[in-house]
């Protein structure tokens, strides 16, 4: 299996500031096609994950665009400019390359 | 507006079957890629399996002897049936649509399982 490795598992962050996320793949997620297949979601308290980042670097749609993705082969960085209160929640990175698809540990984002 | 809704028993004994039912609304499911995923008590988060459009099936090796995803388009429902279910199995359960991504998910519903 693709094992994810987030860090930090949890992150302070003052309104207004940045903060970055890192993930880690234990196997490229770099199809042939050229396509990374690396993801993240948001879980907000008391709600469903929804989906950030596609494809590594690409905004789901209605995400604002304080979010954004990047990275290589199997690293990768979500990142989030001018924290806003609703950013607060669980982080998780995924990949969609192979069966079984797998997640990150999950990092978790609080305000300062 | 896609919505998807989850529903099943809420507690299941040790040995017994999961089972679970998602319904949509606003697409098809004889379009895309249709999955559940849960999530354990403390945060780890599992692809379970999914049901395409056409009806093929995938699953997590780790579930395929116990795992079942099975579908009735004229309801446009999926279902989730887990077998010989232990307490390792107490999670919540969330039905969700793929394309390019996850990127509609049900409520979730928690099971516990216990006697």
């Amino acid at each position: 299996d693709i094992v994810m490795t987030q860090a930090p598992l949890s992150v302070s962050v003052t309104p207004g500031e940045s903060a970055s996320i890192s993930c880690r793949s234990s196997k490229s997620l770099l199809h042939s096609n050229g396509i990374t297949y690396v993801y993240w979601y948001l879980q907000k308290p008391g709600k469903s994950p929804q989906l950030l980042i596609y494809r590594m670097s690409n905004l789901a749609s209605g995400v604002p665009d304080r979010f954004s993705g990047s990275g290589s082969e199997t690293d990768f960085t979500l990142k989030i400019s001018r924290v806003e209160a609703e950013d607060v929640g669980i982080y998780y990175c995924g990949q969609l390359l192979e069966n079984p698809y797998t997640f990150g540990a999950g990092t978790k984002l609080e305000l300062k | 507006e896609v919505q998807l809704q989850e529903s099943g028993p809420g507690l299941v004994k040790p040995s017994q079957s999961l089972s679970l039912t998602c319904s949509v609304t606003g697409y098809s499911i004889t379009s895309n890629y249709w999955g559940w995923i849960r999530k354990f008590p403390g945060n780890k988060m599992e692809w379970m399996g999914y049901i395409s459009y056409s009806g093929s099936t995938s699953y997590n090796p780790s579930l395929k002897s116990r795992i079942s995803i099975t579908r009735d388009t004229s309801k446009n429902q999926f279902f989730l049936q887990l077998n010989s279910v232990t307490t390792e199995d107490t999670a919540t359960y969330y039905c969700a649509k793929t394309y390019y991504g996850y990127n509609y998910w049900g409520q979730g519903v928690m099971v516990t399982v216990s006697s």
